[in-house]
């Protein structure tokens, strides 16, 4: 079946710009994380969803930092006021949400901000 | 808190030798799983095995082995007859267990095989 598609698959913005990204799970996944991974380092946890509520976005680096799952499906990162320090990859990774399965990863979006 | 280690950032070998990732986990949690993804050039994170703090005994899936240590904390990752399409960033991650809870990822060792 289909696995975790993210988009744009690249994003290259401005300084203060307001950018979103898209994040679709595995159908029937009701868990969906975001993770953010910056050059030479593993992916560092931002949210984390069940269903369509944030269960934990103690990850999220600052208040420009928002994530959205209103249908309990795709879910949106959005960052306000982008800053040269978000450029990284973003993850998206969804689970069966049953607290005994494996994260699934998409193949990420990678932000530029100039 | 929970923390990973992957004291090796870059290791390079020639092709069918075997090569051993180090991992060292520290958690205050009793429960625990333990993970290996693997990230080749393309960038997609790919799981190779999860491993639950119960059980102990060391894992073989063709030429990729693992050895769970809870005594030293360690859970290391082998790979034999190593091959070029093995070249890749290799990660070792740890959540908690019995609820969607994020992973904590190591920093990755990167992996060259020489042809």
């Amino acid at each position: 079946g289909a696995g975790v598609s993210q988009t744009p698959s690249n994003k290259v913005t401005e300084k203060g710009k307001y950018v979103e990204l898209r994040c679709d799970p595995i159908s029937g996944h009701t868990a969906l994380y975001w993770y953010r991974q910056s050059l030479g380092q593993g992916p560092e946890f931002l949210i984390y969803f069940q269903g369509t509520g944030a269960a934990d976005d103690s990850g999220l680096p600052n208040d420009r930092f928002f994530a959205v799952r209103p249908e309990g499906s795709v879910s949106t990162l959005k960052i306000q006021r982008t800053e040269r320090g978000d450029s990284a990859v973003y993850l998206c990774a969804s689970s069966l949400g049953q607290g005994l399965d494996t994260q699934y990863f998409g193949p990420g979006t990678r932000l530029t901000v100039l | 808190a929970q923390k990973v280690t992957q004291a090796q950032t870059e290791i390079s070998v020639v092709e069918k030798e075997d090569v051993t990732l180090d991992c060292v986990y520290e958690t205050r949690d009793t429960t625990y799983y333990l993970f290996w993804y693997k990230q080749p050039p393309s960038g997609e994170l790919v799981f190779l095995i999860r491993r639950n703090s119960f059980d102990e005994q060391n894992e073989i899936s063709g030429r990729y082995s693992w050895n769970f240590q809870k005594s030293t904390s360690s859970f290391n990752f082998t790979i034999t007859a190593s091959q070029v399409v093995d070249s890749a960033v290799y990660f070792c991650a740890l959540s908690r267990m019995n609820r969607d809870d994020k992973i904590i990822f190591g920093k990755g060792t990167r992996l060259h095989i020489l042809p």
